[in-house]
């Protein structure tokens, strides 16, 4: 059974900082990799997905890497700001399945 | 306008009360999918449908019902409600005509409900 994992679960940094999020899987044989930003009151919102046969996508900002060997995937996002305190969630689409399982997310606070 | 939006956004009832979350979207995308999100644990499927007449279960379909009214509505059902299925519930949409590895979700807003 596919299970994912993020650490940290809450995480506080002072604006400006470059800050890496992280995500394991326990199941390689995935289709993809995606991560995704929750706020308060409002659904997810997907910020890159990575396909099985890639390493890394990146948009803007952010870079997400994938190990799919070794179950891991991180999000790398340069100079923080207060407007990228959220919530992130990874999950992963199983290649038997085709449905999406969910890391427990990791709350991040960007703090001016 | 939104492109999947869920009614009702915030809903309290009482334990043993029949409840039903409705998800409508304008996206044209045939597999809708209901998740519930608790402090802690992520979001888990609890049904999906991958066209109006395909309904499965996912991982915690126990206590729930679910209807596919039509390609652009999925309804998710508590019969009879208990305290334990206080959470945050999200209505998705995904799109058949993509790839699965290229498949990504589309998420309404969620509904808040407890049950006391």
């Amino acid at each position: 059974k596919q299970e994912v994992t993020q650490i940290p679960a809450a995480l506080s940094v002072p604006e400006g900082e470059n800050l890496v999020l992280n995500c394991s899987f326990t199941d390689s044989a995935i289709y993809n990799l995606q991560w995704f930003r929750q706020d308060p009151g409002k659904g997810l919102t997907s910020l890159l997905l990575i396909q099985s046969s890639q390493r890394e996508q990146t948009s803007g900002r952010l870079n997400a890497s994938l190990d799919k060997s070794s179950g891991r995937s991180t999000l790398y996002i340069a100079a923080s700001q207060p407007g990228d305190s959220a919530t992130y969630l990874c999950a992963v689409k199983g290649s038997n399945t085709g449905k999406l399982i969910f890391g427990q997310g990791t709350t991040l606070q960007v703090k001016p | 306008d939104a492109d999947v939006t869920q009614t009702p956004r915030n809903r309290i009832t009482k334990t043993g009360k029949r409840i039903m979350l409705e998800c409508s979207q304008t996206k044209g995308h045939d597999r809708m999918y209901w998740y519930r999100q608790d402090p802690g644990l992520g979001l888990r499927l609890i049904y999906y449908s991958f066209d109006v007449k395909d309904i499965n279960k996912g991982e915690i379909s126990d206590g729930y019902s679910v209807s596919r009214q039509a390609q652009a509505k999925f309804s998710l059902s508590l019969e009879s409600a208990i305290p334990n299925q206080t959470a945050l519930y999200f209505c998705a949409t995904s799109d058949t005509g993509t790839s699965v590895a290229w498949d990504t979700q589309y998420f309404g807003p969620g509904t808040r409900l407890t049950v006391l």
